[in-house]
């Protein structure tokens, strides 16, 4: 059971647009700390795609979009491509735990 | 770029003990904080310890606390996890990454090396 809770699974066709929830609570999300998204393609290592919220790493294409609000935050993906199928992980940061965290991760196929 | 390999991983029996090392290139080394990162087979990421620069803060998640020792060479621009008394579920890829943040709290990983598999198993 992960402290960050996150769809197990979302899909969606080429040039549609998803969205994947991060839902935390007031010992992470909701107290201010950052969340951070990753992306980790089938047999690599994660990648940082998003950070502080909502900026994107150099280099990730302006479909890629993070937003926080409350205790839950969002990545939103446009334009869905056939290479954006992947497991995506959102993080923060706990202080209750006094742990950084990870969501239990989505995978994203494009249908 | 920044770049990081991970080593030392393999099989081991439960109650063993293992070094990984994790070499780093294309960077100031000593100027940031690092952390360990692992997977377990066919599951989510879990974050197990955070070392500072200079070596003088370190944490751990509850389930290796003293078990697990992160260390580091700025010289040598390495960095290590000592593993012992390992366990069945310990078995993972164990990836290095660089952690961002301005404080001891918070931050993002970035990047990570490509991971070294560790399996403790009898």
């Amino acid at each position: 059971q992960s402290v960050l809770t996150q769809p197990p699974s979302v899909s969606g066709a080429p040039g549609q647009r998803v969205t994947i929830s991060c839902t935390g609570s007031r010992s992470n999300i909701g107290t201010g700390y950052a969340v951070h998204w990753y992306q980790q393609l089938p047999g690599t290592a994660p990648k940082l795609l998003i950070y502080g919220n909502n900026n994107r790493r150099s280099g990730v294409p302006d479909r890629f979009s993070g937003s926080k609000s409350g205790t839950s935050a969002s990545l939103a993906i446009t334009g869905l491509q056939a290479d954006d199928e992947a497991d995506y992980y959102c993080q923060s940061y706990d202080i209750s735990l006094s742990a950084w965290v990870f969501g239990g991760g989505t995978k994203l196929t494009v249908l | 770029e920044m770049q990081l390999v991970e080593s030392g991983g393999g099989l081991v029996q439960p109650g063993g003990s293992l070094r990984l090392s994790c070499a780093a290139s294309g960077f100031s080394f000593s100027n940031y904080w690092m952390s360990w990162v692992r997977q377990a087979p066919g599951k989510g990421l879990e974050w197990v310890a955070n070392i500072k620069q200079d070596g003088s803060e370190k944490f751990y998640v509850d389930s290796v606390r003293g078990r697990f020792t992160i260390s580091r060479d700025n010289a040598e621009n390495s960095l290590y996890l000592q593993m012992n008394s390992l366990r069945a579920e310990d078995t993972a890829v164990y990836y290095c990454a660089v952690r961002h943040a301005d404080s001891s709290t918070g931050g993002s990983f970035d990047p990570w090396g490509p991971g070294t598999l560790v399996t403790v198993s009898s």
